[in-house]
């Protein structure tokens, strides 16, 4: 299993400001990954953070907004840039497990409220 | 490209009773995984159950078991003995085996145990 920590755990931000999510893992991964979870809604998968690559963003998402770091293979950063009112989610940081199973962790979420 | 629907955004049981949350996903591929997290009001996602497609046999861990009809493209979840912390946001995800491994997410169900 993989424990994972997210900072901060939640924030109240204004509009047009940015702000820098970061995701700790208690051992080293390969793939990580990041998502938004929109009030009341599911997860939808941002993009995905690989050590030493770019990341890779999904349909709708793109890196001038959402721009991403993978400085080692432990931490990774996600930034909402330039943030309006419907940048208010939670934003959960993950990570795949080895084995047979492949399953995801996940960290707590960062609960972002934009005003 | 897969989906997963979960018809029941909200449902509701007694203590110490049984619910069965329901899944359908689609896909054409013939080898996957399946997984039922839940997410409680603190936000953490903890995985519930896994199973893989080419199991026949239902996963089972303690109260928590499944329903895997591969034909039926369709993944229940059963939870007996129903307890006051198993009142959370249950998701069914499911993922490819090989290549373009990222999870896809139902919409989810509010399960609430009443006591």
């Amino acid at each position: 299993s993989a424990v994972i920590s997210q900072k901060p755990s939640r924030d109240i931000c204004q509009r047009g400001t940015s702000l820098t999510i970061q995701c700790q893992v208690d051992s080293q991964v390969t793939m990580m990954f990041w998502y938004r979870q929109q009030p009341g809604q599911s997860l939808t998968l941002i993009a995905t953070a690989n050590q030493g690559s770019e990341a890779t963003y999904e349909s709708g998402f793109v890196i001038d907004k959402f721009p991403i770091s993978r400085p080692n293979l432990t931490f990774s950063t996600l930034t909402v840039s330039n943030m309006s009112p419907e940048d208010s989610s939670i934003y959960l940081c993950s990570t795949r497990g080895a084995g047979a199973y492949n399953e995801q962790f996940f960290g707590p979420g960062t609960r972002l409220t934009v005003l | 490209a897969q989906t997963v629907t979960q018809s029941q955004p909200e449902m509701s049981v007694q203590e110490a009773e049984t619910v069965t949350l329901s899944c359908t996903y689609d896909t054409s591929e013939n080898n996957y995984y399946l997984f039922w997290y839940k997410q409680p009001p603190s936000r953490q996602m903890i995985l519930v159950i896994r199973q893989e497609a080419y199991k026949q046999q239902n996963a089972t861990e303690n109260r928590f078991s499944v329903n895997f009809q591969k034909a039926a493209k369709s993944f229940s979840l059963k939870i007996s003995d129903s307890q006051l912390g198993d009142t959370a946001m249950y998701f069914c995800a499911f993922m490819k085996q090989a290549g373009g491994q990222n999870f896809v997410f139902g919409p989810g169900t509010r399960l609430s145990v009443l006591p």
